[in-house]
């Protein structure tokens, strides 16, 4: 089973929607949680991040922790095409490495 | 700034041939990390480094070595290519923006797209 589990989709959705995308993860001691965007070809960018449990707002972008379900979502308002990317979401490992362990990552397609 | 810049950007290997990928990050960071990405299974560690003259194993180390003479740069290189190295490639560095050490923002490169046939 892998550390941190998360839908490849893909996922198509019209202008407008909201989008959920979420990740489980199963190491309790993971306290920082990422979701990183990755368009085309390109590598991927910090997008948000939470620490420990609650909620973040950025824009039309909501990052929410749940850590006693051990789950994490990332909610985007009023979709639009320049949000067709793969997101991946990350949660930090342990000791002073800076290791990441990252979610397979989710394909978004946003039609005009 | 050019931030994590990677050599070559594409590159056709035949199975048995050696190749060294390069990385390059002016930001000053300690850390730096090489990855495999491949359809469906996210991004996997193949080794990483907490500092100049260090390095570490990652998730998927075999069949590839790697060398951190200079901070600034982290090397990667292919001994002997199989098909199954064939993937994109992509290098991050990264620092604590906390005092604790706890979050590390990872900054990536453009990625090395590596066919091995």
């Amino acid at each position: 089973q892998k550390e941190v589990e998360q839908d490849p989709g893909p996922l198509s959705v019209p202008e407008g929607a909201i989008v959920s995308l979420n990740c489980t993860y199963s190491n309790s001691a993971f306290q920082y949680f990422m979701w990183y965007r990755q368009y085309s070809r390109k590598g991927p960018e910090l997008l948000m991040y939470t620490y420990s449990s609650g909620n973040k707002e950025d824009g039309r972008f909501t990052a929410q922790v749940d850590k006693s379900s051990k789950y994490i979502s990332l909610f985007i308002r009023d979709s639009q095409p320049s949000d067709s990317a793969t997101y991946l979401c990350a949660m930090n490992g342990s000791g002073n490495t800076g290791k990441l362990i990252f979610g397979q990552g989710t394909t978004l397609q946003v039609k005009p | 700034n050019a931030g994590v810049t990677q050599t070559p950007k594409f590159r056709v290997l035949k199975t048995g041939q050696s190749m060294t990928l390069l990385c390059a990050q002016d930001m000053n960071h300690e850390y730096m990390y090489w990855y495999r990405q491949d359809p469906g299974m996210g991004l996997r560690l193949i080794h990483y480094s907490v500092g100049e003259g260090t390095t570490a194993k990652g998730e998927v180390p075999d069949g590839y070595n790697v060398s951190r003479l200079k901070k600034q740069n982290f090397l990667l290189g292919l001994e002997s290519a199989a098909p199954s190295q064939t993937s994109v490639y992509f290098c991050a560095s990264s620092y604590s923006r906390w005092a604790s050490g706890s979050f590390y923002e990872q900054y990536f490169g453009p990625g090395t797209r590596l066919t091995v046939t």
